[in-house]
């Protein structure tokens, strides 16, 4: 596609359950990266993949939280056991090699848990 | 270790008047800078960037910046607001070598502008 895209768009999930995210970058980009954007925070860095690998998982906030990438594509995160601490925007980035470019962001899932 | 503050969450200008949002970033190494802009239910666009060279960088929509090492500030301006300028605005820093990834961003200012 020509844009970033995430889906869904909005999910409303009860406490203790799981949660799937899922982004499909610009085709062709290397880099992909999760943010977390809650109300009058910024955006939180989650992690970052280059290619198929995660170099850098340190912004994942519990071990309740896991990411993959397959293909060097599509990237889906998870989030098990959600808690209500948890409800926030969840924003896809991709860049063509993830060193100091412009980021393509998708429009973000609005998760929130019940 | 990188950072970005912007003061003031909140900033409401009149339409036709002059846009300042003031960021301010901590870097140890030299800095590559950017503004994104966030419009409702939208994911961030690039509104501009600063690499190396000129110091004054202008991106779309009127915008520019300026880079002042000195003051390690890298404020956006518009000379006069339009009603679409509405939005959230987001300073961001990235450094260099194995930092060169990791892209820190400001807390970000709503803009609000009065007609």
């Amino acid at each position: 596609g020509a844009g970033v895209s995430q889906s869904p768009s909005n999910k409303v999930t009860e406490k203790g359950k799981d949660v799937e995210l899922r982004c499909d970058p610009i085709s062709g980009h290397t880099a992909l990266y999760w943010y977390r954007q809650s109300l009058g925070q910024g955006l939180e860095f989650l992690i970052y993949f280059q290619g198929n690998s995660a170099p850098d998982k340190s912004g994942l906030p519990s071990d309740r939280f896991s990411a993959e990438r397959t293909g060097g594509s599509v990237s889906t995160l998870t989030i098990q056991r959600t808690q209500q601490e948890d409800s926030a925007v969840y924003l896809c980035a991709s860049s063509l090699t993830g060193i100091n470019e412009k980021l393509f962001f998708g429009s973000g899932t609005q998760l929130s848990v019940l | 270790a990188q950072s970005v503050t912007q003061l003031g969450s909140h900033v409401s200008v009149s339409e036709g008047a002059l846009v300042l949002l003031r960021c301010n970033y901590s870097s140890s190494v030299p800095p590559y800078l950017f503004w994104y802009v966030q419009y409702p239910n939208q994911g961030l666009q690039l509104l501009l960037k600063y690499t190396t060279g000129a110091t004054l960088v202008k991106g779309i929509n009127g915008f520019e910046a300026e880079f002042k090492k000195s003051e390690t500030s890298f404020h956006l301006t518009k000379p006069s607001a339009h009603m679409s300028d509405a939005a959230e605005y987001f300073c961001a820093v990235s450094g260099s070598g194995a930092g060169s990834y990791q892209l820190t961003f400001g807390k970000g200012t709503k803009l609000s502008v009065i007609p």
